[in-house]
């Protein structure tokens, strides 16, 4: 089973730049996690998508930051422009969703499957 | 929300002995606490998880705790090996399908 895939690896640009990071998740999986990491940091939650749906994107900044998820399937996140701050690496995650047996059953998580990154430098 | 303290930030033992990660995290209703391994460079991957209607789980040489009452669950590694070296990542979830992280720790195993 091929993982979650990320292009480009790499990203090199200058300050008030656009950029754009391309998600390819593992096939079924219908929920679709993009998270920054910064140096010496856990993984941050920027948005979730359930399906096309941004269910969750209460930490991403919006005056810079976009996403998109289309078809429900491969994802971009887009960052205009972009900043020295945003340096760090964009890691694109998905998973199956466990829907809960019945009202008051807790929802079960499953695991998540990271992607390599995006490791972003911005000048 | 969820708040998720990680200690120690860095971790140094010899080839063979134990290592222990602690976590602590402060919503009740948390019920599933995973650990990633994240290789330098590399994507973070799941090494164990646990629910919250278990107190530990084992697997190998990794083992995870968890006390709810205290709102605490620790990674135990043993017989620790040059390949276990690498940043490990706690979590617990906060809202639907959104996990906290914690700071991570770093573990180096000196052979």
């Amino acid at each position: 089973e091929a993982g979650v895939v990320q292009s480009p690896r790499y990203k090199i640009i200058e300050k008030k730049q656009p950029v754009a990071f391309w998600c390819n998740p593992i096939s079924g999986h219908n929920t679709l996690y993009w998270y920054r990491q910064n140096l010496g940091q856990g993984p941050e939650l920027l948005i979730r998508y359930e399906n096309e749906e941004a269910v969750d994107d209460s930490q991403l900044p919006k005056d810079r930051f976009s996403a998109e998820r289309l078809k429900g399937v491969d994802s971009t996140l887009k960052i205009q422009p972009a900043e020295l701050g945003d340096s760090a690496v964009y890691l694109c995650a998905s998973s199956t969703r466990h829907l809960p047996a019945g009202p008051e059953s807790p929802e079960l998580y499953n695991e998540q499957f990271f992607g390599p990154g995006t490791r972003l430098t911005v000048l | 929300g969820e708040n998720v303290e990680q200690h120690p930030s860095t971790l140094s033992v010899q080839e063979g002995d134990s290592a222990v990660i602690k976590c602590t995290y402060s919503d009740s209703a948390s019920n599933y606490f995973p650990w990633y391994k994240q290789e330098l460079g590399k994507r973070p991957q799941l090494i164990i998880d646990i629910r919250s209607n278990v107190g530990e789980k084992k697997d190998q040489r990794i083992a995870v705790t968890l006390n709810k009452t205290a709102k605490h669950f620790s990674l135990h590694i043993t017989e620790t090996q040059p390949e276990d070296s690498a940043v490990y990542f706690c979590a617990a979830p906060t809202g639907f399908q959104k996990l906290v992280f914690g700071t991570g720790t770093r573990l180096l195993v000196s052979p």
